[in-house]
């Protein structure tokens, strides 16, 4: 089974800081079969990125995505108050369940 | 405007059966799998299978293969999860989610957009 592995655990920032959340798989991803999710608090997860780099629709565009293989980052170019939340990586590999990161949590310093 | 709607909050005692619903509208039903996502108490999200509205094909996870039922409606655009003998480690917040298929160049790339609002169920004694 494909496992992702996202780092750091939680990430302590002020607004209008750069985030840069990392999403580790275990083994290659053909397509960059990755997507990324924000979860706040009560709330269903909320599609971010998708095919590793291509932003979801209505989301804004201080958030980004890129990598490719097993390596991937999710970035956010200043956070605004409302992004402090979960993120979650998952992937869609052909051969093995669509398995979720761990999350990395975004907080407020 | 594209909606899942789930069903509500349960309470069940362990050994009782259960069934919660994730109504579609607002798109083409047929369409579109309908994932579910198991997400624990303080836990990430763990996908559990995908079914697809057309031809009731179903995928588990192997982790969910023979623990849960899923299964589709497609007249009333409405899917189901459904446990014959819940556990204690059942309890969980329960999503559905549409699987979206999306272009990426020369791929086609996956998201689950948009998702239910969650389905709470509690299992004790």
């Amino acid at each position: 089974e494909l496992v992702l592995t996202q780092s750091p655990g939680t990430l302590s920032l002020s607004p209008g800081e750069r985030a840069a959340l990392s999403c580790r798989a275990s083994q290659r991803l053909t397509h960059n079969y990755l997507a990324w999710y924000q979860q706040k608090p009560g709330q269903a997860p909320r599609l971010l990125i998708y095919g590793a780099s291509t932003r979801a629709t209505d989301v804004p565009d201080r958030f980004g995505g890129s990598g490719s293989g097993t390596d991937f980052t999710l970035t956010i170019s200043g956070v605004e108050p409302e992004d402090f939340a979960v993120y979650y990586c998952q992937h869609f590999g052909p051969s093995s369940p669509w398995t979720f990161g761990q999350g990395t949590r975004l907080e407020i310093k | 405007d594209v909606l899942l709607v789930q069903s509500g909050a349960e309470v069940k005692k362990p050994g009782e059966s259960l069934t919660i619903s994730c109504k579609s509208s607002g798109y083409t039903f047929s369409n579109h799998f309908i994932a579910w996502v198991r997400q624990m108490p303080g836990k990430g999200p763990e996908y559990m299978g995908v079914i697809s509205p057309s031809d009731s094909e179903t995928i588990y996870s192997p982790s969910f293969q023979g623990q849960v039922t899923i299964s589709v409606d497609a007249s009333t655009s409405t899917t189901y999860l459904h446990w014959r003998s819940l556990k204690a480690s059942d309890t969980a917040t329960y999503y559905c989610a549409r699987l979206l298929a999306l272009h990426c160049g020369r791929a086609t790339c996956h998201g689950f957009d948009p998702w239910g609002q969650g389905s709470l169920v509690t299992v004790s004694s």
